[in-house]
């Protein structure tokens, strides 16, 4: 199976700066990648996919970026709704799997 | 409104076995691959199983391969997963979740059924 593998495990930031997490993929995936938000108690909800797509609803100051096996998610302007964790996937194999989570908590 | 909605956790016994159930609305439940997504207490995503529109086609994670089946009823707007030989390390909460297409990520999820092995 693909290995995804997240940077930092978490970070801790404040409101209005810019924030950058890293994915590593264990093989090339081209941009066969997602990243997902998730809240407590909540379920992960679609932020970007093949890598640099938004979806649509995601606000713009949500960003990605890479292919092959580095990728990353960049916050450019945080907002106090930001704060949660956050999961790269892999979807070139029909094996998924998922990063570990980066948890972003308020400084 | 896309809505998936889960169903059927609750407490069982190591060796047990439950069956989930995932109600789909909102969308044409029958052209769309489906999944079941869980995450243990206090711990990360972990894929369980993937089932094509027409149950052409399924896979199982390593860890669940043997114990768990997934199948959909498309008249129904439903999708199950029957758990069998429950361990205490299946304990998560258990989402389904939709593919946009292939290939695709997850676009929809629901809100989770908490399944909990413990004697």
């Amino acid at each position: 199976a693909i290995r995804m593998t997240q940077s930092p495990s978490s970070l801790s930031a404040s409101t209005g700066d810019r924030v950058t997490i890293t994915c590593r993929a264990s093989q090339g995936i081209s941009s066969y990648l997602a990243w997902y938000q998730q809240k407590p108690g909540k379920a992960p909800k679609l932020l970007i996919y093949a890598a640099s797509t938004l979806q649509s609803g995601v606000p713009s100051r949500f960003s990605g970026s890479g292919s092959g096996t580095d990728f990353t998610l960049t916050i450019s302007c945080l907002q106090s709704e930001d704060f949660a964790t956050y999961y790269c996937q892999q979807y070139y194999s029909y094996l998924y799997t998922f990063g570990q989570g980066t948890k972003l908590e308020i400084k | 409104e896309v809505q998936l909605v889960e169903s059927g956790g609750g407490l069982v016994q190591p060796g047990g076995s439950l069956r989930l159930s995932c109600a789909a609305s909102g969308f044409t439940f029958s052209s769309y691959s489906m999944n079941w997504v869980r995450q243990a207490p206090g711990k990360g995503l972990e894929w369980v199983s993937y089932i094509s529109s027409s149950s052409s086609t399924i896979y199982y994670a390593d860890s669940v391969k043997g114990r768990f089946t997934i199948s959909r009823d498309n008249a129904k707007n439903s999708l199950y997963l029957q758990m069998n030989s429950l361990r205490a390390e299946d304990t998560a909460v258990y989402y389904c979740a939709r593919i946009a297409g292939n290939p695709r990520p997850f676009d929809y999820w629901g809100q989770g059924t908490l399944v909990t092995v413990s004697s």
